[in-house]
Parts: C-alpha cells; sequence; structure tokens
C-alpha cells in the first residue's frame, strides 16, 4: 500500500503563531483529504485537496502532486486548534484510503 | 442534516461474544468504509465497500465481518472479538471513488473495549 507520512509529530505553538503541516505519500493520488480530530474524537473535514492550492479563513492547503507532498497552513492559532490532523489519501492504483500518523497540535494561550 | 451515524458509541463486552456495530448514512452516498485508530498508528482501514453487495478488504481485516445489503448501511461485524480488537472504529462514506469531488465523511466514532 501507499505510505503516508507527516511531520512534525508533535508542535506546541503559543497563540497566535502560525504553523506549517506536512504529508509526504510514497505514490501518485486520486484523493488527499485533511482532517482535524478535536479532543473529543470528532474527525472534522479541513480540505479535499487532491492538487492545487484552497483556502479557508485562517487555514490554508496545498497540494503538489507531481512531487507528492501537501501542506497545511495554520495562521494565527487559537486554543481550538489544538488536536490532531491527519493526511488521508487514496492511491490511484485502487480505492483504499490510507492515514499518516497525524500531527498533535497543542496551542497554549 | 447531512450525516454518518454510528452505534453504539462505547460497548464493553466480552472475548468470544459477537457483536456488530451499525453504520448509516443519509446522503446517498455509493462508498462506505470502516477504520480503526490505535495510539500511534493512525487510522487503518478494515474493509470497503462501493455499493450495495460490493465489499472488499482493506489494510487490516482479520477478524471483522462486513455486509452491504442497502445502500445507507454498512454493518461491522466482529463473529468473536478478542482483546487485539479493542480500538476506536469510525465509519466513512462518499461519493464513489472515480466520480470526481469524493470527500469522505466520518462517523463520531464507536470506543469499543473487549476484555
Amino acid at each position: 500500500g501507499i505510505q503516508v507520512e507527516q511531520s512534525p509529530p508533535d508542535l506546541i505553538l503559543q497563540e497566535g503563531a502560525n504553523s506549517t503541516l506536512r504529508c509526504n505519500f510514497s505514490d501518485s493520488v486520486n484523493n488527499l483529504q485533511w482532517f482535524h480530530q478535536n479532543p473529543w474524537g470528532q474527525l472534522i473535514n479541513l480540505f479535499y485537496i487532491p492538487s492545487g492550492t484552497k483556502q479557508n479563513g485562517r487555514l490554508s492547503a496545498t497540494t503538489v502532486a507531481t512531487e507528492r507532498y501537501s501542506l497545511l497552513y495554520i495562521s494565527s492559532s487559537q486554543t481550538t486548534d489544538s488536536g490532531v490532523y491527519f493526511c488521508a489519501v487514496e492511491a490511484n492504483t485502487g480505492n483504499q484510503f490510507y492515514f499518516g500518523t497525524g500531527t498533535s497540535l497543542t496551542v497554549i494561550p | 442534516e447531512a450525516q454518518v451515524t454510528q452505534n453504539p458509541r462505547y460497548l464493553i463486552t466480552v472475548t468470544g461474544k459477537k457483536l456488530t456495530v451499525t453504520c448509516s448514512q443519509n446522503m446517498n452516498h455509493e462508498y462506505m468504509s470502516w477504520y480503526r485508530q490505535d495510539p500511534g498508528l493512525g487510522l487503518r482501514q478494515i474493509y470497503y465497500s462501493m455499493n450495495v453487495e460490493v465489499t472488499d478488504k482493506g489494510d487490516v481485516p482479520e477478524g471483522y465481518k462486513v455486509s452491504r445489503k442497502e445502500k445507507r448501511n454498512f454493518p461491522l461485524i466482529l463473529e468473536s472479538p478478542s482483546p487485539n480488537q479493542t480500538s476506536l472504529y469510525f465509519c466513512a462514506s462518499s461519493l464513489s471513488p472515480g466520480r470526481g469531488y469524493y470527500e469522505q465523511y466520518f462517523g463520531p466514532g464507536t470506543r469499543l473495549t473487549v476484555t
């Protein structure tokens, strides 16, 4: 299956700081999504972004499919941004999805 | 409201006692899937279904069964649960892969403990 690596594994930020999370994948993909898992365990869709750039408020994401990576940018972080951020991909050779092991973000006031 | 629902949300059971976790979606999605989440491992796909009566194994199918008799429902069956199946389980649905825009939507999760 496809390998998905996320970095950094852990991140602690002061409120108001900016951050970049990275997702590398080992093969061509049809689908790439970013999720936020909040402290209550709920998985929230952030972006569907198999290629290109998207923005939603303080969050934006860029996927460079030819170089097999995606970046999630969080600007002016807030304590409510805390949680785990996952990248998930579907390889273009099948219909299976593969998740990275996540980046655990803690935003302190 | 468009959603994926799972029941039960929490379950403690004993080794060998058959159980079923239900999953239902109201978005008319063709694709449905089950994942398990374990510390340090992210989410791993157990089974997925492209449509009614079509199911396939994911990365970790051992010890699980699924069925897709109706488009909206995709139950996960543990015939003989063991302690290593203690985990957080998520159901997800989306439009069928290959039909363009098909982001996955996740249910709230089921926390299963097998003693």
